[in-house]
């Protein structure tokens, strides 16, 4: 079964320095990966995916991720943070269960940007 | 377009009462799920709708949770009998296709059991 580890449920940085969260998947069948973030009292909101494509994909807000099968990893980064980037963020992996995607999160990062 | 919404999106109720959480998906869409999002439990799949098929429940938790989708669009999540555990925030997607589509969520329906 399909599985999704972040690694850190809570991160902080400062405002301009470099966003790293930690996301490690498990996964017996080649996988789709998506990074959500969840702003306060909000859905949550796509911000990239991986489909077997390009392995570094660039999402919105200058976010981006690698997809790294030897480690099997999918960090997501941004080089230099912003107070609006303030949310929580998922990683989750897609299983396809009778031809239906079904999706498995992680239990999320909270990341916090000191001014 | 509009995006998927949900109603109410507070919802304060009693031990023991029944509770409809309704989700409005995006228009076109043919799957719509069902999530909860609990304090240290993460997101949590509940029941999903594909077009006509029938649901996949394996999600729901109890049998005092149910979930309808009328004419392919809109849903309900009942839950009857509420207990204090169910207190969550239930979060609604759709999707227009099945596999690496994106699943577009709703504001969620913060539900507290008193």
């Amino acid at each position: 079964a399909q599985s999704v580890t972040q690694l850190g449920s809570h991160v902080s940085v400062s405002e301009g320095a470099l966003v790293l969260l930690r996301c490690n998947y498990s996964s017996s069948v080649p996988p789709y990966l998506f990074w959500y973030v969840q702003y306060p009292n909000q859905g949550l909101q796509l911000l990239l995916k991986y489909t077997s494509a390009a392995t570094l994909v660039k999402g919105i807000n200058g976010f981006e991720a690698e997809f790294k099968k030897s480690e099997t990893s999918f960090h997501l980064t941004k080089p230099s943070a912003h107070m609006s980037d303030a949310a929580e963020y998922f990683c989750a992996v897609s299983t396809l269960i009778q031809g239906a995607q079904k999706l498995v999160f992680g239990q999320g990062t909270r990341l916090t940007i000191n001014p | 377009g509009a995006g998927v919404s949900q109603s109410p999106s507070n919802k304060v109720t009693e031990k023991g009462k029944d509770v409809e959480l309704r989700c409005d998906p995006i228009s076109g869409h043919t799957a719509l799920y069902w999530y909860r999002q609990s304090l240290g439990q993460g997101l949590e799949f509940l029941i999903y709708f594909q077009g006509n098929s029938a649901p996949d429940k394996s999600g729901l938790p109890s049998d005092r949770f149910s979930a309808e989708r009328t004419g392919g669009s809109v849903s309900t999540l009942t839950i009857q009998r509420t207990q204090q555990e169910d207190s969550a925030v239930y979060l609604c997607a759709s999707l227009s296709g099945y596999t690496t589509d994106t699943q577009y969520f709703g504001p969620g329906t913060r539900l507290t059991v008193l």
